[in-house]
C-alpha cells in the first residue's frame, strides 16, 4: 500500500517568497502531523491535525507559517515571506487516529526547502 | 519535563561488528510509548519499533534487538553483525500521554565495509 507522500521533494526559493508544501497521508489515516528538521538536528513538531481541524498548532514558529487540511486527506503547509532560517527538511507523518495522538506515526520522505 | 537523550552523536563500526545505540528518556507520565526510527540517506524516517511503558520485555527482530529498562529510563537498540545498509541516522522518540512525540537528537551510524 502507498505510504505518506510529499511534494515537492526539493524546493529552492528566494527570501521573501511564499512556498507551499504538500502532504498526502496514508489512506484512511485521520491524524496528520508536520515536523521540521534542521540540518543535523532532531525533529521539531509544528502542527497536528485530527480530521480537518488542528487542535494543536503550538509548534508553528511564527505567524508566517500556516497549514490546512481538506477532505481529511491532503494537507498543505504554507510559509509566507520565507527567511533563510526556514531552510530545513519538512516532514509529514500520519497515523490511524484510532487512539488519538498515541498511534504510531508513519513518515513521508520530506521536502527539502532551501531559502537563498 | 519530557526529554530524550541520545548521547552518541556519531558511531563508526566495521561490518559484522555489533553496535549498541543508547537512548535515555525523562518523563513523569506513568503511561508512555517509546520508538526507534531509522533515517537513511534518502531522508525518510522508517519506523522500527514501538514499546509501551508497561511492557518491559526485550524484543528481537532479526539482527535488531531492543533493551527497555524502566529502572534506568533507557531504551537501547543493538544491531548484531552490522551491515553497510545499516548506515543511517537513528532516532529514539518518546510519546507522552498528551500525544507529543519528542525526538532525541539522533545517532549517526556509519558501517564501513
Amino acid at each position: 500500500g502507498a505510504g505518506v507522500s510529499q511534494s515537492p521533494s526539493n524546493k529552492v526559493t528566494e527570501k521573501g517568497k511564499d512556498v507551499e508544501l504538500r502532504c498526502d497521508p496514508i489512506s484512511g489515516h485521520t491524524a496528520l502531523y508536520w515536523y521540521r528538521q534542521r540540518l543535523g538536528q532532531g525533529l521539531e513538531f509544528l502542527i497536528y491535525f485530527q480530521g480537518n481541524s488542528a487542535p494543536d498548532k503550538s509548534g508553528l514558529p511564527s505567524d508566517r507559517f500556516s497549514a490546512e487540511r481538506t477532505g481529511e486527506s491532503v494537507s498543505t503547509l504554507t510559509i509566507q515571506r520565507t527567511q533563510q532560517e526556514d531552510s530545513a527538511v519538512y516532514l509529514c507523518a500520519s497515523s490511524s487516529g484510532v487512539r488519538g495522538r498515541t498511534d504510531t506515526q508513519y513518515f513521508g520522505p520530506g521536502t527539502r526547502l532551501t531559502v537563498l | 519535563a519530557q526529554k530524550v537523550t541520545q548521547a552518541q552523536t556519531e558511531i563508526s563500526v566495521v561490518e559484522k561488528e555489533d553496535v549498541t545505540l543508547d537512548c535515555v528518556y525523562e518523563t513523569r507520565d506513568t503511561t508512555y510509548y517509546l520508538f526507534w526510527y531509522k533515517q537513511p540517506p534518502s531522508g525518510e524516517l522508517v519506523f522500527l519499533i514501538r514499546r509501551n511503558s508497561f511492557d518491559e520485555q526485550n524484543e528481537i527482530s532479526g539482527r535488531y534487538s531492543w533493551n527497555f529498562q524502566k529502572s534506568t529510563s533507557s531504551f537501547n537498540f543493538t544491531i548484531t553483525a552490522s551491515q553497510v545498509v545499516d548506515s543511517a541516522v537513528y532516532f529514539c522518540a518518546l510519546l507522552n500521554q498528551g500525544g507529543k512525540l519528542i525526538f532525541g537528537q539522533g545517532t549517526e551510524l556509519s558501517v564501513k565495509p
